[in-house]
């Protein structure tokens, strides 16, 4: 199974200020067709998760242009600029390259 | 609006069933892949089953294997899954899942 490691487990941020958190991956999540199956969840307290990045790099439909994510290798970052109280929950790195669909440990947002 | 409405969920007792579906509107559920990812109290995400937009596919984690079934009812726009011989370590918010996600149906296995 693919292992993703997520880091940190936690973040507190001061609103307005920037956050990364990041997902490395114990394989490669690039398919035969071209496309990076690395997908980012937001879930809020007491929500399902909602997607925000798929394919590593893409915006979901409606997702603030404040999120975006990056791929280096087997490493991938999502980025949120001007962190906003509506940001706060736990977030997740899935992959779906292969099955098992495999999940990242999640990491906890919270405002400062 | 996409909405994915589950139910079937409850208390049950240890080696017991239940069968869980996923009605979804506001999109062509046969247009998607789906999957049954859970969540047990305070933990993480775990995937359970998947199965192909046709419903011909269906692949299980090793977990749940000859115990869970999964299937889809295209006309209905409805996914299921059956859980039979619940163990205690079943007991966890399942979600249907896809591009998006429903809200969630309430497992719990105990005596």
């Amino acid at each position: 199974d693919i292992v993703l490691t997520q880091s940190p487990l936690s973040l507190s941020v001061t609103p307005g200020h920037s956050a990364s958190i990041s997902c490395k991956s114990s394989q490669s999540l690039l398919h035969t067709d071209g496309k990076t199956y690395l997908y980012w969840y937001l879930q809020k307290p007491g929500q399902p998760p909602q997607l925000l990045i798929y394919e590593a790099s893409n915006r979901f439909s409606g997702v603030p242009d404040r999120f975006s994510g990056s791929e280096s290798g087997t490493d991938f970052t999502l980025r949120i600029s001007r962190v906003d109280a509506e940001d706060v929950g736990i977030y997740y790195c899935m992959q779906s390259v292969q099955l098992p669909l495999t999940f990242g440990a999640g990491t906890k947002v919270e405002i400062k | 609006e996409v909405q994915l409405l589950g139910s079937g969920g409850g208390l049950v007792q240890p080696g017991g069933s239940l069968r869980l579906s996923c009605e979804a509107s506001g999109l062509t559920l046969s247009d998607y892949g789906m999957n049954w990812v859970r969540q047990a109290p305070g933990k993480g995400l775990e995937w359970v089953s998947a199965i192909s937009k046709s419903g011909d596919t269906k692949y299980y984690a090793d977990s749940v294997k000859g115990r869970f079934t999964i299937s889809r009812d295209n006309s209905k726009n409805t996914l299921y899954l059956e859980m039979n011989n619940l163990r205690v370590e079943d007991t966890a918010l399942y979600y249907c899942a896809g591009t998006y996600w429903g809200q969630g149906i309430l497992v719990s296995v105990s005596s």
